[in-house]
C-alpha cells in the first residue's frame, strides 16, 4: 500500500519557468513532510520540510505547500536552473519513520 | 546543516562474503539512524531502524541474519551484510536525525554495493 504517491514519474521544464512537483498522501496522521532532491548514484539531499500544521514553507527557490483536506503537497521551484536535473522524493513522516514516494525525474531544458 | 558520512562509497564483493557500511553522523549526536536500500528504478525502501544501545528493528521482508545493524554509539551506526549473493546488489542508504522527532533527516552519501 503506497501511502504517499507521486504521480508524475517524469516532468519536463524550461530554464527560468517554474516547476511545480506533486505528491499525495492517503495517512492523515503523517505530521510532517520533506522534500528530497536525487542525483544517480548518490544519497539524497534534504530540500525543504513543511509541518502539518502551517500550509506554506519557503526557502529561497523553494516552496512547499501543504492541503491537508486535500491530503497534498507540492514543491515549487522558482526560476528552474540547469542544475534542479534531478529525482525529487517526497516524504511523510509518522512517529520516527520515513515513508517515501516514488519520486519524479525533472529535466530543465536550458 | 548537518553531515552524515557514510562508507564506502562502492564496494565490490564475492558471492558468500561479508561487507560493513558504516554510518557516521559528524557533527551531532543521533539516537535514531535508519537504513535504506534503493533497488533500480524504485524509492528508497526503509529496511532498518537502529536505535544506539539497543536491538534494531526492521521492516517487514527484511532478514534480520542477512542485514546485521549495530549502533554502538551516538555517531555511529554499522550495516554488515552477511553471505552475500548477486540479488544483495544494491543502493544502501542511512539517514540519521539530528533532533528530537519530526526534524529533518540527514543522509549520507550512499553505498553502491555490487555482489559478483
Amino acid at each position: 500500500d503506497q501511502q504517499v504517491k507521486q504521480n508524475s514519474p517524469s516532468l519536463s521544464v524550461q530554464e527560468g519557468r517554474i516547476s511545480i512537483l506533486n505528491c499525495d498522501y492517503t495517512n492523515s496522521m503523517f505530521d510532517y513532510f520533506l522534500w528530497y532532491k536525487k542525483y544517480p548514484a548518490e544519497g539524497p539531499t534534504f530540500l525543504i520540510s513543511i509541518s502539518s500544521i502551517k500550509d506554506k514553507n519557503e526557502d529561497g527557490r523553494f516552496t512547499v505547500f501543504l492541503n491537508k483536506s486535500a491530503k497534498h503537497l507540492s514543491l515549487h521551484i522558482v526560476p528552474s536552473q540547469p542544475g534542479d536535473s534531478a529525482v525529487y522524493f517526497c516524504a511523510a513522516i509518522l512517529v520516527e519513520k520515513l515513508t517515501f514516494g516514488t519520486g519524479t525525474r525533472l529535466t530543465i531544458i536550458p | 546543516g548537518a553531515v552524515v558520512s557514510q562508507h564506502p562509497s562502492r564496494v565490490i564483493c564475492k558471492s558468500g562474503t561479508s561487507v560493513k557500511i558504516e554510518c557516521r553522523s559528524l557533527d551531532f549526536q543521533a539516537t535514531t539512524m535508519f537504513w535504506y536500500r534503493q533497488f533500480p528504478k524504485q524509492s528508497l525502501m526503509l529496511m532498518a531502524t537502529s536505535n544506539e544501545g539497543s536491538k534494531a528493528t526492521y521492516e517487514q521482508g527484511v532478514e534480520k541474519d542477512k542485514f546485521l545493524i549495530n549502533h554502538a554509539s551516538l555517531t555511529l551506526s554499522t550495516l554488515t551484510v552477511t553471505s552475500a549473493h548477486p540479488e544483495d546488489s544494491s543502493f544502501y542508504i542511512c539517514s540519521a536525525r539530528a533532533g528530537p522527532m519530526n526534524t529533518e533527516a540527514f543522509f549520507g552519501q550512499g553505498t553502491r554495493l555490487t555482489v559478483v
